[in-house]
């Protein structure tokens, strides 16, 4: 079955620190690779994709991803963190090749920044 | 634009009762979804459909339908709600091109109580 693990519930860094949220997925073929974030009460936002070509990822907000295929990884990195980037983060993938554009979620992990 | 919106942002249900849930986006796009997000469970795909008329079943499908008569608008109804159904519901769209792959985009969700 296709699936997307984020194995942390939670995720407490101190601000100004590096952070990292981990990802990793199990899906036939080389999927699209998508992290997105939301805010308390809000929906979701795109922060950032990969498609193909460069393996590091440069998205919304200073957060990047690091895509490695042979891990089947896609971890989400600040390199200093903020307050404001306390959140929900969600890892999903599609498929490539599918008609529909579907994405599979993982189950999110909490992102706590302490000043 | 505004983008994907949702309506009603709030609702209290009781067993046994039906509604509708509204989305509608104003960008055009022939991609269409809803899901459901339960506590620690990520995001559930319900139905989604690839242009107007029409509309397929994701994971979780049970309990709802949809329809999509314009390119604007997807409903989903609950015909007989149950406390199971109790989640917060996220509609959301792409463009839908073929030989591009674009993120979703959200709307702000619906809180729906079942009691």
């Amino acid at each position: 079955a296709q699936s997307v693990a984020q194995p942390e519930d939670q995720v407490n860094v101190a601000e100004g620190n590096p952070l990292t949220v981990k990802c990793t997925y199990s899906v036939s073929g080389n999927p699209y690779l998508f992290w997105y974030v939301q805010y308390p009460n809000r929906g979701l936002q795109f922060l950032l994709k990969y498609i193909t070509g460069d393996n590091l990822v440069k998205g919304s907000y200073g957060f990047e991803a690091e895509f490695n295929k042979s891990q089947t990884s896609f971890h989400l990195k600040k390199p200093s963190a903020l307050v404001s980037d306390s959140a929900l983060y969600f890892c999903a993938v599609s498929l490539r090749g599918g008609a529909t554009n579907k994405l599979i979620f993982g189950t999110g992990t909490l992102l706590a920044v302490q000043p | 634009n505004a983008g994907v919106t949702q309506t009603p942002k709030f609702r209290i249900l009781k067993i046994g009762q039906s509604m509708t849930l509204q989305c509608a986006q104003d960008m055009n796009h022939n991609y269409m979804y809803w899901y459901r997000q339960d506590p620690g469970m990520g995001l559930k795909l319900i139905y989604y459909s690839v242009g107007a008329g029409i509309t397929d079943k994701g994971e979780v499908p049970n309990g709802y339908n949809v329809s999509r008569s314009t390119t604007e608008d997807f409903p989903l109804r609950l015909e007989l709600a149950a406390p199971s159904q109790t989640s917060v519901y996220f509609c959301a769209s792409t463009p839908g091109k073929r030989g591009v792959y674009n993120e979703q985009f959200f709307g702000p969700g619906t809180r729906l109580t079942v009691l």
